[in-house]
Order: C-alpha cells, then sequence, then structure tokens
C-alpha cells in the first residue's frame, strides 16, 4: 500500500459523458502528478500539481482539466469522452516539487471505460 | 519519438537464476533513473533508482547499473524469486523540469519455479 488513494476503482460511462477522478496523496506529499495508461500509449505523463498550484503539463487534452485543493486531495475532470479514452488513470504523489531525487509513490489508478 | 525505450517485451528466468532488464534513453537531460514494478491490477510500486553521477546502486536483491555513455541502464535481481513476476518499468527524469517520468512500454518478467 502506498498511501495513495484513488476513486473510483471502476467507472463505465457512454461517449460525450464527463467523469471526474479523484486522488488523495500520501501524508505529507505536497506535489501530485497524473498519469494515463493506455493500450497503445504507454504510461504517459497528464499534469502536475504543487501546493495546489499547476506546475506541468503533458500530452494533456483540452477536453481534461485537473486542480488540487487546500486539503491536497486532487481531481481530474475529462469532459466530452470519446472511445479513445478508454485507459487506467494513475495517480502519483511525491514531497516535493523539482528534486530528482523525491520518489513518486503510485495510486491504485481508476479504470475508465468509454462505450 | 520514445525517449525511454525497453526493447525487450518479456523476460522469463528461472528461480534462483540472474533476471536482467534492459532500457535505453536517448535524452541527455534525464539525469535520474528509476525501475517501478506493476503487479496486474495494482498501481506502479517504486523499485530503486540512481542519479545519473552515479554508475550503480544496490539494495537487497536489486541493484540498477547505469552506463551514460551507452545511454543505458540496466536492473539486474538476484536471485529471482516467483514473487518478482511483474511487469517491470524503466522511467527517467529531466533535470530543469517539474520531474515527471518518462517511461518505457514495460518488460514483463516470469520467474519460473
Amino acid at each position: 500500500d502506498s498511501g495513495v488513494t484513488q476513486t473510483p476503482k471502476h467507472l463505465i460511462t457512454a461517449t460525450g459523458q464527463r467523469v471526474t477522478l479523484r486522488c488523495s496523496p500520501r501524508s505529507g506529499d505536497l506535489s501530485v502528478y497524473w498519469y494515463q495508461q493506455s493500450l497503445d500509449q504507454g504510461l504517459q505523463f497528464l499534469i502536475q500539481y504543487y501546493n495546489g498550484e499547476e506546475r506541468a503539463k503533458g500530452n494533456i487534452l483540452e477536453r481534461f482539466s485537473a486542480q488540487q485543493f487546500p486539503d491536497l486531495h486532487s481531481e481530474l475532470n475529462l469532459s466530452s469522452l470519446e472511445l479513445g479514452d478508454s485507459a487506467l488513470y494513475f495517480c502519483a504523489s511525491s514531497v516535493r516539487w523539482g528534486q530528482g531525487s523525491d520518489t513518486q509513490y503510485f495510486g491504485p489508478g481508476t479504470r475508465l471505460t468509454v462505450l | 519519438d520514445q525517449q525511454v525505450k525497453q526493447n525487450s517485451p518479456s523476460l522469463s528466468v528461472q528461480e534462483g537464476r540472474i533476471s536482467i532488464l534492459n532500457c535505453d534513453y536517448t535524452n541527455s537531460m534525464f539525469d535520474y533513473f528509476l525501475w517501478y514494478k506493476k503487479y496486474p491490477a495494482e498501481g506502479p510500486t517504486f523499485l530503486i533508482s540512481i542519479s545519473s553521477i552515479k554508475d550503480k546502486n544496490e539494495d537487497g536483491r536489486f541493484t540498477v547499473f547505469l552506463n551514460k555513455s551507452a545511454k543505458h541502464l540496466s536492473l539486474h535481481i538476484v536471485p529471482s524469486q516467483p514473487g518478482d513476476s511483474a511487469v517491470y518499468f524503466c522511467a527517467a527524469k529531466s533535470s530543469g523540469s517539474a520531474r515527471q517520468l518518462t517511461f518505457g512500454s514495460g518488460t514483463q518478467l516470469t520467474v519460473l519455479p
């Protein structure tokens, strides 16, 4: 158990819908990262927040957005869903931001299926 | 454009023998490298890391070797155990960035009893 929690575990929805994925980082961690794992793209970085502020963006679609709240939990919002958005979405957390030695610990993931 | 490559999708090893998983990278800005293990239906679990200023790091049965001139790293597991069977991901962090992880495509390790 990494200490990172993600809800829900599974999500099944239809094309065009909007969903929200939730992540609670490990106690004491200020950085939250979101990653997407799809069959054809592997594990890819989406976006990172540190202490409530966005710090980096990766391959995140404009239909996707995220935020980190004052209690440090984070939400990833996916809208106008398409079949290709079906994937595993992982959240990771780390203590700091910008340190190479800072280890990222991953949650169990949310499996999103878009029908 | 794959900056981190794991060219072997799978590897089978006998229990008690050495497992060697390989990873190549192309980005010279990478200065920290990590290995994660992943079981089905779970998130990646951190195993071991190495800074680019070192060429070896050891933690119990796991040793990571870094060859900067060849842009190559490897993970050695000795001795291999059936519980080590999982997908192993190589990942790298770039200096001067938010330190997000760039992952390889993974290698499925199967340790046969």
